[in-house]
């Protein structure tokens, strides 16, 4: 049981230059989101997912962009990317029982942009 | 949008010490959760506790929904508390978990 899986971990990357950040999650659950963390902030939701083929923007979407096609998938693209993307993303998912719920973290993607 | 603050900013304790973290937030909230990211950071989902009280082993939390507060309590702290608390908040009908910015505890030997 893997849990949630994000790619790459590291990366540079140039002003302009577009990629995707990859997050899997092996636990069947329905809710995905990103976020992203600057330093000394607390996490800021970029963009969420309640069910394959349905997403919704969080409190920071622009500049980014995402789909699910799969429950299991749920992958981040930087657009164009500028300096003020520069951060740490968590991808996340969520686990709902009548006890309440549990979000479960990738080990993060750290971002730099120059 | 909500606004979640939370207090202190920042502890230093000694190892054995107790301590209490305070998350205010300024709505009505139907999720309130706790999480703990370790120096390499890591994010560990701590309480979910939109009401009442839970306890799990030294730590516990606390929230008073009707005057929008929550407290965490970690009780013989150990070095390996170290890291920093964050509460997150989802106000009704809505998907948006919000952050506070966090208390960064360090626990010396």
């Amino acid at each position: 049981n893997a849990g949630v899986t994000q790619t790459p971990k590291f990366q540079v990357l140039k002003t302009g230059q577009s990629m995707t950040l990859q997050c899997a999650q092996d636990m069947n659950h329905e809710y995905m989101s990103w976020y992203r963390q600057d330093p000394g902030m607390g996490l800021r939701l970029i963009h969420y997912s309640v069910g394959a083929g349905i997403t919704d923007q969080g409190e920071v979407p622009n500049g980014y962009n995402v789909s699910r096609s799969t429950t299991e998938d749920f992958p981040l693209r930087l657009l164009s990317a500028a300096p003020s993307q520069t951060s740490v993303y968590f991808c996340a998912s969520t686990k709902g029982t009548i006890q309440g719920y549990t979000i479960y973290f990738g080990e993060g993607s750290w971002l730099t942009v120059v | 949008g909500i606004q979640v603050e939370q207090s202190p900013p920042d502890l230093i304790l000694q190892e054995g010490a107790n301590s209490t973290l305070r998350c205010n937030f300024s709505d009505s909230v139907n999720n309130l959760q706790w999480f703990h990211q370790n120096p390499w950071g890591q994010l560990i989902n701590l309480f979910y506790i939109p009401s009442g009280t839970k306890q799990n082993g030294r730590l516990s939390a606390t929230t008073v929904a009707t005057e929008r507060y929550s407290l965490l309590y970690i009780s013989s702290s150990q070095t390996t508390d170290s890291g920093v608390y964050f509460c997150a908040v989802r106000v009704w009908n809505n998907n948006d978990m919000r952050f506070g910015a966090g208390t960064r505890l360090t626990v010396k030997p």
